[in-house]
């Protein structure tokens, strides 16, 4: 049963252009959602979370949307740099147990 | 900002061998640590939930006699693969944070374990 989807395995996008990352989750009990970064052989970074309160944070060049009604959240990197490129995880928790639920991944490509 | 330190990054011992991985959490107190497993090209699967001064929690399916876990301080988590097969060989990272709820995992740069 996986809880939280990424549906796309890959995303390739040119240096400069907009980058979006698409998560799909069926419990309805999620109320905090976060990104993470990550390379290979070596432990996920934290980019930007989203409570289930809000329908969107921004940080920088990174922006999170959240659809409740949808059960959808993407991020939003814009402009795209090469740098960007790595895997990126969605996670879902529910704030009466803290555990974290990855989504599968995606892995992005930033082209120069 | 948060820091936490997993060691050893990377483990290769023979089959029957008992291996301990290290958590610390360096600039916060974390009651609550994570441990979890990655598979090559698959997501991170939650293993346990490690509580401060209590017995951890198991997700279903992870043998709690196979992979002890520790939580002696509010600085430090172990994780200790019991008489180690290959098939337990595995990328194996911990987070930890603040509180329960509603505050991101900080994640240490994970342990290669290739059990021979």
């Amino acid at each position: 049963d996986q809880q939280v989807k990424q549906n796309s395995p890959s995303l390739s996008v040119q240096e400069g252009r907009i980058s979006i990352l698409n998560c799909d989750y069926t419990n309805s009990m999620f109320d905090y959602f976060l990104w993470y970064k990550k390379y290979p052989a070596e432990g996920p970074t934290f980019l930007i979370s989203i409570s289930s309160i809000k329908d969107k944070n921004e940080d920088g060049r990174f922006t999170v949307f959240l659809n409740k009604s949808a059960k959808h959240l993407s991020l939003h990197i814009v402009p795209s740099q090469p740098g960007d490129s790595a895997v990126y995880f969605c996670a879902a928790s529910s704030s009466n147990t803290g555990k974290l639920i990855f989504g599968q991944g995606t892995t992005l490509q930033v082209k120069p | 900002g948060a820091v936490v330190s997993q060691h050893p990054s990377w483990v290769i011992c023979k089959s029957g061998t008992s291996v301990k991985i290290e958590c610390r959490s360096l600039d916060f107190q974390a009651t609550t640590m994570f441990w979890y497993r990655q598979f090559p090209k698959q997501s991170l699967m939650l293993m346990a939930t490690s509580n401060e001064g209590s017995k951890a929690t198991y997700e279903q399916g992870v043998e709690k006699d196979k992979f002890l876990i520790n939580h002696a301080s509010l600085t430090l988590s172990t994780l200790t693969v019991t008489s180690a097969h290959p098939e337990d060989s595995s990328f194996y990272i911990c987070s930890a944070s603040r509180q329960m709820s509603n505050q991101p995992q900080h994640f240490g740069d994970g342990t290669r374990l290739s059990i021979l």
